[in-house]
């Protein structure tokens, strides 16, 4: 299995809604990875784990949330977002933070109105 | 270079034709270059990942170069096909203090095989 796969698909919140992303695999891959990406843009970092640790958060907002409840899930929790959060969420996940290629989902694309 | 610049940003070519095109990536702090193969609606796949300057590597009919010490990668697409249609992103990952960093990516170029 070399699927990484992300749940919802499509998601439209309001700017009040609490809502949840989630991302999973079953590679034994040890670090984790959420991507934002707008359109025409390339995809940006927001958070790495590595062995379920927060390794990297790259100065991402506290409205998001990000958990990792084990080595096969990645989640993202999502509060009070702004409408300049719509945007395509891409997991992703490679064997460790080394030369490894990242194997991606196919993406949460949210609209928050 | 601060940022992965891919050049063009986009091309057109014939099936059958040939075709190249760039990325350009800080060279300090070196760590990897990736190249991503992204068709519509599906995930970006790895095409090759890439550490030592000089390397070259090849999958198929793609292969692509890496100069690290100016900083650039060039992707090859041989006889290309309409199956090559995508954007094709590259990525750059750095060194910091703790180990290597996340992928930076560049805008990708997207590319239209036209038959």
């Amino acid at each position: 299995d070399t699927e990484v796969t992300q749940t919802p698909k499509h998601l439209v919140m309001g700017m009040t809604n609490k809502k949840s992303l989630k991302c999973e695999q079953h590679m034994g891959h040890r670090a984790m990875y959420w991507y934002k990406q707008k359109a025409k843009k390339p995809p940006e970092l927001m958070f790495v784990y590595s062995y379920e640790k927060l390794s990297i958060n790259e100065s991402v907002p506290s409205r998001f949330s990000p958990e990792c409840p084990n080595s096969s899930l990645l989640n993202l929790h999502l509060h009070a977002l702004q409408p300049e959060d719509s945007a395509l969420y891409l997991c992703a996940s490679s064997q460790g933070l080394s030369n490894t290629e990242a194997f991606f989902g196919q993406g949460t694309r949210l609209t928050v109105v | 270079i601060l940022n992965v610049e891919q050049s063009p940003q986009s091309l057109h070519v014939q099936e059958g034709d040939s075709t190249n095109f760039t990325c350009s990536f800080p060279s300090s702090n070196f760590y990897a270059l990736h190249w991503y193969r992204w068709e519509t609606a599906k995930s970006p796949e790895a095409l090759f990942v890439m550490t030592l300057n000089g390397d070259e590597k090849k999958k198929g009919r793609i292969s692509a170069t890496l100069n690290t010490k100016e900083g650039y990668s060039y992707l090859y697409i041989k006889g290309s096909q309409p199956e090559d249609s995508a954007t094709y992103l590259c990525a750059s990952r750095s060194h910091s203090g703790g180990g290597a960093d996340g992928l930076t990516f560049g805008k990708g170029t997207h590319l239209i095989i036209q038959p």
